[in-house]
């Protein structure tokens, strides 16, 4: 079936540093999602990509699709403390409605 | 903002006992969901449910998990003999309209946390 990978598992970063979580799937994926989880607390949509090549940002937030619908990233600038939490993608396939969810990469972020 | 509610937040249960959690999704949604996750581990989907019946299910959701609509509002996961794995955080989640080549964004619950003794 289909595996969708997150690296790295956990990142810690200075305040004010970048920081990036690579996505891969091992399919192509009709559109990927991002997800924010709080320590304790719920995925929140983020975003969605849909097309091949696709890019978009959301204030120090940049989400890439690669070309191949296999890939993914996010990039947050300047990291701040209220950024500390667990991000998730998740594929979705051609077939219906399901999403399959990375294992998340946990960031912290030290003051 | 219109939000998924989950009940109850935290349920003890005896190993082999059945249980029911409960979800209210958003009101004008017509796709729902439930998840589970592990403490510390990934979001695995368990099944999702779109006109009364179930769209997909994962190899997780066998025969001991079922799901029920049973009202205009409520959407129920029940699991039937419980076991220790099943201890989990359980998210419920629905969404708009099925997207024509796309999935819809997600909104996700509060969750139970389901612990077996």
């Amino acid at each position: 079936g289909q595996q969708v990978m997150q690296i790295p598992q956990y990142q810690h970063v200075q305040e004010g540093e970048d920081f990036t979580t690579y996505c891969n799937s091992s399919t192509t994926l009709s559109n990927i999602q991002w997800y924010k989880q709080r320590p304790g607390g719920h995925p929140v949509f983020l975003i969605q990509l849909v097309k091949s090549g696709e890019v978009k940002k959301q204030k120090r937030l940049t989400f890439q699709f690669g070309e191949a619908k296999k890939n993914s990233s996010l990039h947050i600038t300047a990291t701040q403390t209220t950024d500390v939490g667990t991000y998730f993608c998740a594929g979705g396939n051609n077939a219906g409605n399901m999403l399959t969810f990375g294992g998340g990469t946990r960031l912290m972020v030290k003051p | 903002e219109p939000e998924v509610t989950q009940t109850p937040s935290h349920q003890v249960t005896q190993m082999g006992q059945e249980v029911i959690l409960r979800c209210v999704p958003i009101s004008n949604h017509l796709y729902f969901y439930w998840y589970r996750q592990i403490l510390g581990q990934k979001v695995e989907f368990l099944v999702s449910f779109y006109n009364n019946e179930i769209s997909e299910k994962s190899e997780i959701f066998d025969d001991q998990f079922s799901v029920e609509r049973p009202d205009g509002s409520n959407f129920t996961l029940k699991i039937r003999s419980t076991k220790l794995e099943d201890s989990a955080m359980y998210f419920c989640a629905s969404s708009d309209n099925q997207g024509i080549s796309s999935n819809q964004p997600q909104h996700f619950g509060d969750g139970t946390r389901l612990s077996i003794l």
